[in-house]
């Protein structure tokens, strides 16, 4: 079955530096890629997802890009603002298959120092 | 927006007893599932649900079984409650649209159970 791997486990950054997440996945034939924010006592929330015909996608101060050669995607957040600290997770499916459910990796907690 | 209700934000149960975390859903999704999130070790996936009547084990099932009867409603269910199974539980649904469309998954948010 699918594999992922999240990096780093805890990121620390300024207020206004840019993060960066980075996960790899282990089946080649995966295809959709989406992103999942977590606020403190919330529930996770799909903040941005790549499909595997793209190499990049941009929303706003976040983007995705995605290197389908090397099996990994990474979440990049721009001039971060203190309500960008969260728990983020990647997870990786292989869609259109028989296949059910996603695989998550393990989190990233960022934090935000204003 | 899809809407997942989890019945309980907080439970605290003892060793030993029955517990069941509902889990509803209004958007007629055919997946649902039941992951357990601790620190460190992310969302693991404990039971999912494609259809009606229809389960199959995750990566950690052991300890607990889960019930579909409809559509909407997705159960787990603690057989006997033990202190390790202290931990936020997480209730999520989807649907897939042929072809590769968007995957829909969504969580409701989380059920804290604390066994003493």
């Amino acid at each position: 079955g699918e594999n992922v791997e999240q990096h780093p486990s805890t990121l620390s950054v300024q207020e206004g530096d840019s993060a960066v997440i980075k996960c790899t996945y282990s089946d080649s034939a995966s295809n959709y890629f989406p992103w999942y924010k977590q606020e403190l006592g919330k529930r996770p929330q799909l903040i941005i997802d790549i499909r595997s015909n793209v190499g990049e996608k941009k929303d706003q101060r976040i983007a995705v890009t995605l290197n389908k050669t090397a099996k990994h995607f990474s979440l990049h957040i721009t001039e971060t603002q203190p309500e960008d600290s969260a728990v983020y997770f990647c997870a990786a499916i292989l869609q259109g298959s028989s296949n059910y459910k996603l695989t998550f990796g393990k989190g990233t907690l960022l934090t935000v120092n204003p | 927006d899809v809407k997942v209700t989890q019945s309980s934000r907080y439970l605290v149960k003892r060793t030993g007893e029955k517990v069941f975390l509902e889990c509803v859903q209004d958007m007629d999704h055919e997946n649902m599932f039941w992951y357990r999130q601790d620190p460190g070790l992310g969302l693991r996936l404990i039971y999912f649900s494609y259809d009606v009547k229809m389960k199959e084990k995750g990566d950690i099932p052991e300890g607990y079984s889960v019930s579909r009867e409809k559509k909407e409603r997705f159960s787990l269910i603690l057989e006997s409650a033990s202190t390790n199974q202290t931990s936020m539980y997480l209730c999520a649904s989807s649907f897939l649209i042929a072809g590769g469309g968007h995957y829909g998954y969504t969580f409701g948010s989380g059920t804290r159970l604390t066994v003493v």
